[in-house]
């Protein structure tokens, strides 16, 4: 496709509950981003990956999130046992490579609430 | 590490009028790129314009045009004839290419400037 498409759009999850987020890039972009912008709007790098090999990880919480991108799978961002500090939108973006001349383009995010 | 910073958490301006949103960042690398980014109510991310570091001649796209200051580490954006839709967030982005000819590919981020449009 033409789009990144992320699901769901909104995700309610209480404290201590497991949280999936899925993301499919646009067909033939090797390069996977998620990023985390809460609700002061900072955004954080999470992770990236190179088809589906994690390139950069530096910034997961490895306690509790963990990600994949499987091959013909949408890739996936997982948070174990949720935090009220986890509440924030979840940006995925894809790219054809890490040059800063190709555009990342984002995906409209899901935005996770946890009570 | 590499950061960038937005000063102006706000900012206003009239409707067809000019506005300045400023965006500094501090890198030890020689190359890299520099992004505005839009954030409207919405939350879709739309990318407005992009700086090579290496090119001198400040990039321009329709009413958006940015001045950047190289040695100054200054890469500001300029609206012109501002319209009711350019009120967003606007974000200052930066992508690094290390020394050894590689890049982490991931942006990093300004805190954001709020622009409102007065009609």
């Amino acid at each position: 496709g033409e789009e990144v498409a992320q699901t769901p759009k909104h995700l309610v999850r209480g404290e201590g509950q497991k949280a999936k987020l899925y993301c499919a890039p646009i067909k033939g972009h090797s390069y996977v981003f998620w990023y985390q912008q809460v609700l002061k709007n900072e955004f954080k790098f999470l992770i990236s990956f190179q088809n589906e090999n994690v390139f950069d990880e530096t910034g997961m919480p490895k306690e509790r999130f963990s990600a994949k991108c499987l091959p013909n799978s949408p890739c996936s961002l997982e948070i174990q046992a949720t935090k009220l500090e986890d509440s924030a939108v979840y940006f995925c973006a894809s790219s054809q490579s890490l040059q800063g001349l190709n555009e990342q383009y984002f995906g409209p995010g899901t935005r996770l609430t946890v009570t | 590490a590499q950061t960038v910073t937005q000063s102006q958490p706000e900012m206003s301006v009239q409707e067809a009028e000019t506005v300045t949103l400023s965006c500094t960042y501090d890198t030890s690398e020689s190359d890299y790129y520099l992004f505005w980014y839009k954030q409207p109510p919405s939350r879709q991310m739309i990318l407005v314009i992009r700086q090579e570091a290496y090119k001198q001649q400040n990039a321009t796209e329709n009413r958006f045009s940015v001045n950047f200051q190289k040695a100054a580490k200054s890469f500001s954006l300029k609206i012109s004839d501002s319209q009711l839709g350019d009120a967003a967030m606007y974000f200052c982005a930066c992508i690094v290419q290390m020394n050894y000819g590689g890049s982490q590919g991931n942006l990093i981020f300004g805190k954001g400037t709020k622009l409102s449009v007065k009609p």
